[in-house]
């Protein structure tokens, strides 16, 4: 089944607690990303990837850091997480060219 | 660059009735246009998407948008809604030359009620 997936679904960490969210696809899409989605500010793009090993910055990507080292992995890293970084993540992918986006279920995020 | 906005965050409807979700956008090239739909708990999934041709666009779940160039909208439409479809709906709008970078809308909460 073509798909992207998120790890861990929920969690719940502490501030300066370095954690990873992990994303796969499984499509051999080149293109993937990263965005929080927080209430009345819909999604915001942290971080994008054209393929491997090309990352760029995207709206919002102040205390956030990416690599692309495989085509099918995206993680997101926070070095030292603060609790503004609370929120909904959604990483997603797409065919080069294609601007059709197909998300993860999401990573739910709390930092106290 | 471009911007959307949605201009309801919360569209409350009794079961049956029509609904009309509005969105417009800027931008100073051409665009790409979509909508995409967040069920409860879930990640987005694409409800249908305009990229040229007809500016009358059908998607899944008995859903239309009609792309208005000269209002630069692009407004979602659904004739008889059903409770299933209680959810977040995006638009989103994407530069014709930017790769796949997707700008998103704040979000309207669509509530059917029985």
């Amino acid at each position: 089944e073509a798909q992207v997936t998120q790890n861990p679904r929920y969690l719940i960490t502490v501030t300066g607690k370095k954690l990873t969210v992990t994303c796969s696809q499984n499509m051999n899409h080149e293109y993937m990303s990263w965005y929080r989605q927080d209430p009345g500010l819909g999604l915001r793009q942290i971080y994008y990837s054209m393929n491997v090993e090309v990352t760029d910055k995207g709206d919002v990507p102040e205390g956030y850091k990416v690599s692309r080292k495989e085509k099918r992995n995206f993680p997101l890293i926070l070095e030292s997480p603060s609790p503004n970084q609370t929120s909904l993540y959604f990483c997603a992918s797409s065919l080069s060219g294609k601007h059709e986006q197909y998300f993860g279920p999401g990573t739910r995020l709390t930092v106290t | 660059a471009q911007s959307v906005t949605q201009l309801d965050s919360q569209v409350p409807v009794f079961e049956e009735a029509p609904v009309e979700l509005r969105c417009n956008y800027s931008s100073s090239v051409s665009v790409y246009l979509f909508w995409y739909v967040q069920y409860p708990n879930q990640g987005l999934q694409l409800l249908l998407k305009y990229l040229s041709g007809s500016t009358l666009v059908k998607g899944i779940n008995g859903f239309e948008a009609e792309f208005n160039k000269s209002q630069t909208s692009f407004h979602l439409r659904k004739p008889s809604v059903h409770i299933s479809d209680t959810a977040e709906y995006f638009c989103a709008v994407s530069a014709v030359q930017s790769g796949s970078r997707l700008t998103f809308g704040e979000g309207t909460q669509l509530t059917v009620n029985p």
